[in-house]
């Protein structure tokens, strides 16, 4: 299994640009997440998903939005990005639904550079 | 939401001591607590992790406690290594809120 996968490992883009940051799991995890890595704010969740087609908010969900069309995939999307959110993202994934928590797996990150 | 707190934000220690990192949430309703380990570069993974119907849980060199009542747990290592310098987090609630991290850096 390759875990959890996650592209691209670097981006620079111009503020106003969009891009889609990819995750994929290869171990049938039913919940899935993006969190925003920060320095000395910690691992912030910005959106999750307790399955396909279903999704909502974290803690930071402005200017991102998500959807879950399949198991395996959960794309981040920067409509319009913003110097703001210039930061490591990590996307996870765990067995069962958060509501009976399970270790969480987390992907390698993507650094995000927004000039 | 579940708020985390989490101290020291960094820590020292030389090698062979302890460490111990600790951390409160808010949620009374919590019920699984679990520790992560980042390295340099690298996604955080579970070093352990403990739930609310348990105090204590040991795992060779790591250890957690939970204490429920004043709703806190904290993360011991014993015999500390250089390779255990990293960035340790916390965690607790629904979704996963993480304290904001703890540098540990072991020293020869």
């Amino acid at each position: 299994n390759a875990g959890v996968t996650q592209t691209p490992k670097f981006q620079v883009l111009k503020t106003g640009q969009s891009m889609t940051l990819q995750c994929a799991q290869d171990m049938n995890h039913e919940y899935m997440s993006w969190y925003r890595q920060d320095p000395g704010m910690g691992l912030r969740l910005i959106h999750y998903s307790v399955g396909a087609g279903i999704t909502d908010q974290g803690e930071v969900p402005n200017g991102y939005n998500v959807s879950r069309s399949t198991t395996e995939d959960f794309p981040l999307r920067l409509l319009s990005a913003a110097p703001s959110q210039t930061s490591v993202y990590f996307c996870a994934s765990s067995y069962r639904s958060f509501a009976v928590q399970e270790t969480q797996y987390f992907g390698p990150g993507t650094r995000l550079l927004v000039l | 939401g579940e708020n985390v707190e989490q101290h020291p934000s960094t820590l020292s220690v030389q090698e062979g001591d302890s460490a111990v990192i600790k951390c409160t949430y808010s949620d009374s309703a919590s019920n699984y607590f679990p520790w992560y380990k980042q390295e340099l570069g690298k996604g955080p993974q579970l070093i352990i992790d403990i739930r609310s119907n348990v105090g204590e849980k040991k795992d060779q060199r790591i250890a957690v406690t939970l204490n429920k009542t004043a709703k806190h747990f904290s993360l011991h290592i014993t015999e500390t290594q250089p390779e255990d310098s990293a960035v340790y987090f916390c965690a607790s609630g629904g979704a996963l809120n993480f304290g904001k991290g703890t540098s540990l850096l072991v020293t020869p």
